[in-house]
């Protein structure tokens, strides 16, 4: 039962334009929210998080959207730049304290 | 700060050995490492979770005499997989947790690529 979902497996996104990676969750339980980067043979590096008591955190070029009602987030990166390309994580963070990742999102910006 | 370091980064064997896997705390005390699996194209797995000086708790489907974590000490945890399978080939990554962290914070290391023949 994959309670944290990533539907889009890839994504291409001009270099300079927005990239906005999407992640659905499904346990309502969740409380906390975190976006990790990844390069292939590397272990993720965190990059963004927020709490279900926030709709919105930015921090440079990244914000993070929590719509819980809809139990959906994203992730917006503007402007792309090229060292943006990796695998993008969703993950969520229950009583239980444990990190339930989504399938991730393979972004690549081009040129 | 917070580095976590995985040795080896690459490791091939032959089916029915063991591998160890060790997993690092470079800069900080971890009290709580975590060790993952990430098949292809998939998400990273919870297998278990170690605190220091305790027995780790799996999650469930993980055979727990199979993949065997010792949590020793506060820099230092290690999975080690038992009569290796060929369907234990993976990804392996841990992810550490300090004492001064807050519970959302967890450090991951570069993972092992495991590739059993």
């Amino acid at each position: 039962d994959q309670q944290v979902k990533q539907n889009s497996p890839s994504l291409s996104v001009q270099e300079g334009r927005i990239s906005i990676l999407n992640c659905d969750y499904t346990n309502s339980m969740f409380d906390y929210f975190l976006w990790y980067k990844k390069y292939p043979a590397e272990g993720p590096t965190f990059l963004i998080s927020i709490s279900s008591i926030k709709d919105k955190n930015e921090d440079g070029r990244f914000t993070v959207f929590l719509n819980k009602s809809a139990k959906h987030l994203s992730l917006h990166i503007v402007p792309s730049q090229p060292g943006d390309s990796a695998v993008y994580f969703c993950a969520a963070l229950g009583g239980a304290q444990k990190l339930v990742f989504g399938q991730g999102t393979r972004l690549t910006i081009n040129p | 700060g917070a580095v976590v370091s995985q040795h080896p980064s690459r490791v091939i064997c032959k089916s029915g050995t063991s591998v160890k896997i060790e997993c690092r705390s470079l800069d900080f005390q971890a009290t709580t490492m975590f060790w993952y699996r990430q098949f292809p194209k998939q998400s990273l797995m919870l297998m278990a979770t170690s605190n220091e000086g305790s027995k780790a708790t799996y999650e469930q489907g993980v055979e727990k005499d199979k993949f065997l974590i010792n949590h020793a000490s506060l820099t230092l945890s290690t999975l080690t997989v038992t009569s290796a399978h060929p369907e234990d080939s993976s990804f392996y990554i841990c992810s550490a947790r300090g004492s001064a962290s807050s519970y959302n914070e967890q450090f991951f290391g570069p993972g092992t690529r495991l590739t059993v023949l």
